[in-house]
């Protein structure tokens, strides 16, 4: 059975500081891994997208690494800023468009 | 381009009753999927559909269906409501199928059941 969990569930940080979110799936046998955000009652904003093959993916200040045979990936977010706060959600994909969902790491930045 | 769209934004219904649910992809997308995000459970896949063709399906009982159009957009229906229907259900599209297949997700449709 394919389980994705997300460590922690819940971080709070001071503005500017530097953070990783967590992501583990217990089946290595992917197609590729996404990282979404998502603001209170809202849809899922895509971040990035890595590949099976790829071991990081970056836009701006986001960095996202994948390790397959570990069964990992990071989100890296430089310099947290207050309009970072949102629950950030990773999503395996193993075949055809069938997408499993950690439960998500809700991150609040204080200013 | 436009986003993905869902409607309506919010529904209330009461236990027993039906609703449909309505997604349009972006377009030139060809792939819709469905999803089902409650406090409790998370979010989960409720259905794909490609090319009017249903390709893979979640956990999910009968009650819960959908459909796909010649022009990709997506309904999805749920029959006889029960209290625990209450959810935001999501819709999203994709191009394809490749490994680099990216999806993009509507706003949601806020269902309560009373």
């Amino acid at each position: 059975k394919q389980e994705v969990t997300q460590i922690p569930a819940a971080l709070s940080v001071p503005e500017g500081e530097n953070l990783v979110l967590n992501c583990s799936f217990t089946d290595s046998a992917i197609y590729n891994l996404q990282w979404f955000r998502q603001d209170p009652g809202k849809g899922l904003t895509s971040l990035l997208l890595i590949q099976s093959s790829q071991r990081e993916q970056t836009s701006g200040r986001l960095n996202a690494s994948l390790d397959k045979s570990s069964g990992r990936s990071t989100l890296y977010i430089a310099a947290s800023q207050p309009g970072d706060s949102a629950t950030y959600l990773c999503a395996v994909r193993y075949n055809f468009n069938k997408f499993y969902f950690g439960s998500g790491t809700k991150l609040n930045v204080k200013p | 381009k436009a986003g993905v769209t869902q409607t309506p934004r919010y529904l209330i219904k009461t236990r027993g009753q039906q609703v449909t649910l309505s997604c349009s992809p972006i377009s030139g997308h060809r792939s819709v999927s469905w999803y089902q995000q409650t406090p409790g459970q998370g979010l989960q896949f409720l259905f794909e559909y490609f090319s009017e063709t249903q390709r893979n399906k979640g956990n999910f009982p009968g009650r819960f269906s959908g459909r796909q159009f010649s022009n990709s957009r997506s309904e999805m229906n749920v029959s006889t409501l029960e209290l625990g229907d209450s959810a935001l259900y999501l819709c999203a599209s994709s191009a394809g199928t490749g490994v680099d297949n990216e999806q993009f997700f509507g706003p949601g449709t806020r269902l309560t059941v009373l």
